[in-house]
């Protein structure tokens, strides 16, 4: 079975601090991707990586910047946390295959972010 | 940028009873896959269907696929009390393999 894991299900930071949320997934997928998660407006993508190193922009990448040195290993920083960004944080990863959306994705358990 | 819209938005039931979820979406896709999300958790993948398919089966769940109308149903028959989630449908987005939600049905089935 697929596992993802993220560093943390709760999390309580102040604004201002830089938050490091990590994500593990064992099955040597290519792909892993953030996505936050806010009611009614379902998931938006933040950051997209498709191999080691690399990454591109999603949606709403304002705010927040990502780290893959290890395949296994996905990380989304905010540099100066802020009110708006509190939220929940998923974490997904899939094989890279066709690259044409086909991709099961596999996700972790989330981590609620809370700024205050 | 929201390409797939569940209807409803809620959807309350008791149990034994059918529950269908709709999905529409935007622009010409391959492809259209359906995730369950219990409350506070991760999403897990349910279903695919491709293009050419008009009709697909996993146990009692059966998802249709109208490309025309760009539409999707997802049917979840003889409901339980462990299918309350929030249903989503997703859809391929650009180039590489990104996926792009939609809002989601919330499912309440009741004893």
């Amino acid at each position: 079975d697929v596992k993802v894991t993220q560093s943390s299900r709760y999390l309580v930071k102040r604004t201002g601090e830089k938050v490091f949320l990590e994500c593990v997934q064992d099955m040597d997928h290519e792909n892993m991707f953030w996505y936050r998660q806010d009611p009614g407006l379902g998931l938006r993508l933040i950051y997209f990586s498709y191999d080691v190193k690399m990454k591109e922009k999603g949606d709403i990448p304002e705010g927040y910047s990502v780290s893959r040195e290890k395949k296994e290993r996905f990380s989304l920083i905010l540099e100066s946390a802020s009110t708006n960004q509190t939220s929940m944080y998923l974490c997904a990863s899939s094989l890279l295959r066709t690259g044409l959306g086909q991709e099961t994705q596999y996700f972790g358990p989330g981590t609620r972010l809370l700024v205050l | 940028s929201q390409q797939g819209e569940e209807d409803p938005q809620a959807l309350s039931i008791q149990e034994g009873e059918n529950a269908t979820m709709n999905c529409s979406y935007k622009t010409s896709i391959n492809n259209l896959q359906w995730y369950r999300q219990n409350s506070g958790r991760g999403l897990v993948h349910l279903i695919l269907i491709r293009s050419n398919e008009r009709e697909k089966h996993s146990g009692r769940l059966r998802v249709t696929l109208d490309t025309s109308k760009k539409s999707s149903s997802l049917l979840i028959t003889a409901s339980r009390a462990a299918d309350t989630a929030s249903y989503f449908c997703a859809t391929p987005t650009g180039t590489a393999s990104k996926l792009t939600f939609g809002t989601g049905t919330r499912l309440q089935v009741t004893l």
